[in-house]
């Protein structure tokens, strides 16, 4: 049964850097990408990026080119994602989810982690 | 690509149909448009990919159609858990939207 955990609930000072770790289970972590996906409260969902945990290679959205960076531990089989020179509206719900491949279903996500709130205050 | 979804909320009651817009601000591949499922407080579920085809587990009363520019999430008999925000997702040239979301409330 495919997982994806996690890290809890984060506080970062404005301008500062947090980072979020994703550990997913039930399937062979090299072989599946991960993207990063936030929520406003009450908002809709932001794609952020995605990293190929085989070669560790990394494609983010322009609007966070140079401010996130999305790594990647393959002997713990954990994604990582950080946020830097945090913001006020960087205090929302970050998730990560596994890209589908296969069977027809190519570029969804088709598993999600549980999400962790970021919150900035100084 | 923006998608723009309608209507922003819709009210029914249980045993309706409830029919669920996802417009493309341009042609996109129907084997790139999604639809989710999101209930407060939980990540989004993936309920159709390729536009048309059920992720697995989900009940045949989703279903997804269109084409092109136009695409639809119908929920044929609305059942009190299918009160939710539901989203649509396109994927094209190394980039994913999704829709702002249709919240659907059930009376």
């Amino acid at each position: 049964q495919v997982h994806l955990v996690q890290s809890g609930a984060e506080v970062g000072k404005p301008g500062a850097s947090v980072k979020v770790s994703c550990k997913p289970s039930g399937y062979t972590f090299i072989d599946y990408f991960i993207h990063w996906v936030r929520q406003a409260p009450g908002q809709g969902l932001e794609w952020m990026g995605r990293i190929n945990p085989k070669s560790g290679g990394a494609d983010y959205a322009q609007k966070f080119q140079g401010r996130v960076t999305m790594t990647r531990d393959t002997s713990l089989t954990i994604a990582y994602m950080e946020v830097s020179r945090l913001r006020s509206d960087d205090a929302v719900v970050y998730y990560c989810a596994r890209e589908s491949y296969g069977s027809g279903n190519y570029y969804t996500f088709d598993f999600w982690g549980q999400g962790t709130q970021v919150t900035v205050s100084s | 690509i923006v998608l723009t979804q309608s209507p922003d909320t819709l009210s029914l009651s249980p045993g309706e149909r409830a029919t669920l817009s996802c417009r493309a601000s341009q042609s996109i591949s129907s084997n790139y448009l999604a639809w989710y499922q999101q209930k407060p407080g939980q990540a989004p579920r993936l309920l159709i990919y390729g536009a048309s085809s059920r992720a697995t587990g989900i009940p045949d009363r989703f279903s997804g159609s269109g084409s092109g520019t136009d695409f639809t999430l119908t929920i044929s008999r609305l059942e009190p858990e299918d009160s939710a925000v539901y989203f649509c997702q396109q994927y094209g040239r190394s980039f994913w939207t999704f829709g702002q979301g249709t919240k659907v409330e059930i009376k």
